[in-house]
């Protein structure tokens, strides 16, 4: 089992639609959870912090549950400039090295 | 600020030779990163450098050396490279829980 899984998709959508992707993880100890965003070619950036009480941050909503141990990110009125792929990632272990486990990342494909 | 930064961008190699990726970092911190993705996975971690000074091995280390020459920059050594070896190389800093990366080398092992 992958320490962290993504659906790879692709998720086409139209403009303006709401989608939600899901990611779990299987280390129970892990801390430090975040969504990154990956554009063709280029190198990935933090797209948000995850939270346990959930955070938002404009049309991007991300959600913890850590009894299923499985983090969502919810992304509303879709725009073509979202498309992207979307890597879960959590850390790796105890202590502060940093260590991070990524997910093999989800695809989003917006349509006009 | 350039953030991070990593040459070359491109890279050919043949069977067996050697190479040196460079990365280097102006924000300033401690730790840093190289990373390798291949499609359909995830990145995997080659090395970390927690603080200068310091290396060590993450999930995917053999074939690969490092060296933190100073807290700038961290570099990434195949001495024989083989054709496995292709893929990007990202090279990261971290701030507090947060990594930035360097935009990639892309390396090719024919």
């Amino acid at each position: 089992r992958k320490e962290v899984e993504q659906d790879p998709g692709p998720f086409n959508v139209p403009e303006g639609a709401t989608v939600a992707f899901n990611c779990t993880y299987s280390n129970s100890a892990s801390q430090s959870f975040f969504w990154y965003r990956q554009d063709c070619r280029k190198e990935p950036k933090l797209l948000m912090s995850v939270y346990s009480s959930g955070n938002e941050d404009g049309r991007f909503t991300a959600q913890l549950n850590r009894a299923s141990q499985y983090i969502s990110l919810l992304i509303r009125d879709s725009k073509l400039s979202d498309s992207a792929t979307y890597l879960c990632v959590v850390n790796g272990e105890a202590g502060n090295t940093g260590k991070l486990i990524f997910g093999q990342g989800t695809t989003l494909q917006v349509k006009p | 600020n350039a953030g991070v930064t990593q040459t070359p961008k491109f890279q050919v190699l043949k069977t067996g030779q050697s190479m040196t990726l460079q990365c280097a970092q102006d924000m300033n911190h401690n730790s840093m990163y190289w990373y390798r993705q291949d499609p359909g996975m995830g990145l995997r971690l080659i090395y970390y450098s927690a603080s200068e000074g310091t290396t060590d091995k993450g999930e995917v280390p053999n074939g690969y050396n490092v060296s933190r020459l100073n807290k700038r920059e961290f570099s990434l050594r195949l001495e024989s490279a083989a054709p496995s070896q292709t893929s990007v190389y990202f090279c990261a800093s971290r701030q507090d829980r947060v990594q930035f990366f360097g935009p990639g080398t892309r390396l090719t092992v024919l």
